[in-house]
């Protein structure tokens, strides 16, 4: 059963500290995207990425976010330095996109990363 | 600037009764519009989609209702039931957007037995 994995679930932290969040896309997908869900402004694009390459990343606080793709099979979300304002779940979904037509638009969201910054 | 706004932000319901969400978007360049559903503590997964060269899609108890000359575009649940209790968010996007998807703020369904 092809899923999205994210680590941590959960993750409770001091502001100031520095935060990373993982993802795994499911295997064979091309395309990543983060999100931010809040209840004020529901869920937000922050960036994502079509073979690795970062395609957009305009919704990221570019200060203290940084978003990267190390290999096919990974990407990461950091925020340094953390404040309680990111406090939010964070979403990572993948996607098939091949030769500029997608097989299908379906985005596979994972389980969340739910962030408190204290 | 919100590209896709959705209403109501909460929707009670009757079992069997008929939930209806509606979305409307302001880009024309959108040619792809999902609706996605939420359970609390799970991430959204696609529920059904539509694309502008048809009025309608059903999918079992889920229809989209889509109005290309109005940009708007809405979900019916027929027969609802307590199990469909759920957030629903509609979306936008496709080739124009680079096939990033734009979503609406949701809306909570709850279905009353």
């Amino acid at each position: 059963d092809a899923r999205v994995t994210q680590t941590p679930r959960h993750k409770v932290t001091e502001m100031g500290q520095e935060v990373t969040m993982r993802c795994q896309p499911i295997l064979g997908h091309n395309t990543v995207f983060w999100y931010r869900q809040t209840m004020m402004q529901g869920l937000e694009l922050l960036a994502y990425f079509r073979n690795r390459a970062p395609l957009d990343d305009s919704g990221m606080p570019k200060d203290r976010f940084s978003a990267e793709m190390p290999d096919a099979t990974l990407a990461t979300l950091k925020i340094q330095p953390s404040e309680p304002r990111d406090s939010a779940v964070y979403f990572c979904a993948s996607g098939l996109v091949v030769d500029g037509t997608p097989s299908t638009e379906t985005q596979y969201f994972g389980p969340g990363t739910r962030l408190t910054v204290l | 600037q919100q590209q896709v706004k959705q209403s109501p932000q909460s929707l009670i319901v009757q079992k069997g009764g008929i939930s209806i969400i509606n979305c409307a978007y302001e880009n024309t360049a959108f040619d792809y519009f999902p609706w996605y559903q939420q359970f609390p503590g799970k991430g959204p997964a696609l529920l059904i989609a539509i694309r502008p060269d048809v009025s309608e899609k059903k999918e079992g108890r889920f229809t989209i209702s889509f109005n290309k000359s109005a940009k708007q575009f809405s979900l019916h649940i027929m027969d609802s039931q307590p199990g469909d209790s759920a957030t629903y968010f509609c979306a936008a996007g496709g080739r124009g957007s680079n096939y990033k998807l734009t979503f609406g703020k949701g809306t909570l369904l709850t279905v009353n037995p």
